[in-house]
């Protein structure tokens, strides 16, 4: 069982260059989201999706940009990436509603310069 | 109070040791509970949900306390493979009073020793 896949695992930019993270799941989950973990802050989320077509801002949105076009993927776009958002990334996605337990990929690491 | 809080630690057990972690959530309309288990570097992972009577895994017992907005995660007989952070999850409640997304609690680590 595939369940949620991130792409890559790891990445290196330079500041103002632009990239998409991937997220696919084959588990035909309704919701999904994107996370940032950085040391001492916890699991933040960035952006979240209750189903195809309808996505909307979690707790730091600044700087990212999402889509979701089908069920199984969604991607987060950084439109211009800045140092502040060397951290690492996890997708997650559940059932249903955004209160069930949700599985998670195994993160991109991504490192600004 | 903030929406999560747990005690960061680290908790120091030996093995065989029994080992409690609490957590306080500020929002008396959260009804989803789960505690996650991260490991170093990898993704966290659902440990457990969190019911209101109480509920046990083997050698894992979760206890919730809505009077007092506070919820318990019991390990006995720790094993090496137990150290690990431990994440209090809780919802949000949307603007309008549904019940969100979750919440994560910054952790709280545990280190077992031989």
């Amino acid at each position: 069982n595939a369940g949620v896949t991130q792409t890559p695992k790891f990445q290196v930019l330079k500041t103002g260059q632009s990239m998409t993270l991937q997220c696919a799941q084959d588990m035909n989950h309704e919701y999904m989201s994107w996370y940032r973990q950085d040391p001492g802050m916890g699991l933040r989320l960035i952006h979240y999706s209750v189903g195809a077509g309808i996505t909307d801002q979690g707790e730091v949105p600044n700087g990212y940009n999402v889509s979701r076009s089908t069920t199984e993927d969604f991607p987060l776009r950084l439109l211009s990436a800045a140092p502040s958002q060397t951290s690492v990334y996890f997708c997650a996605s559940s059932r249903e509603a955004g209160n069930q337990p949700q599985h998670f990929g195994d993160g991109t690491r991504l490192s600004i310069l | 109070r903030k929406e999560v809080e747990q005690d960061p630690g680290p908790f120091n057990v030996p093995e065989g040791a029994t080992v409690a972690f609490n957590c306080t959530y500020s929002n008396s309309a959260s009804q989803s509970f789960f505690w996650y288990r991260q490991d170093c570097r990898k993704e966290p992972k659902l440990l457990m949900s969190v019911y209101s009577s109480g509920n046990e895994d083997g050698r894992f017992t979760a206890q919730l306390n809505r009077a007092s907005q506070y919820i318990s995660l019991l390990i006995r007989d720790s094993k090496l493979s137990d150290s690990a952070t431990y994440l209090c999850v809780v919802n949000r409640l949307n603007y309008g009073g549904s019940q969100g997304n979750l919440i994560f609690g910054k952790g709280t680590k545990l280190s077992v020793k031989p």
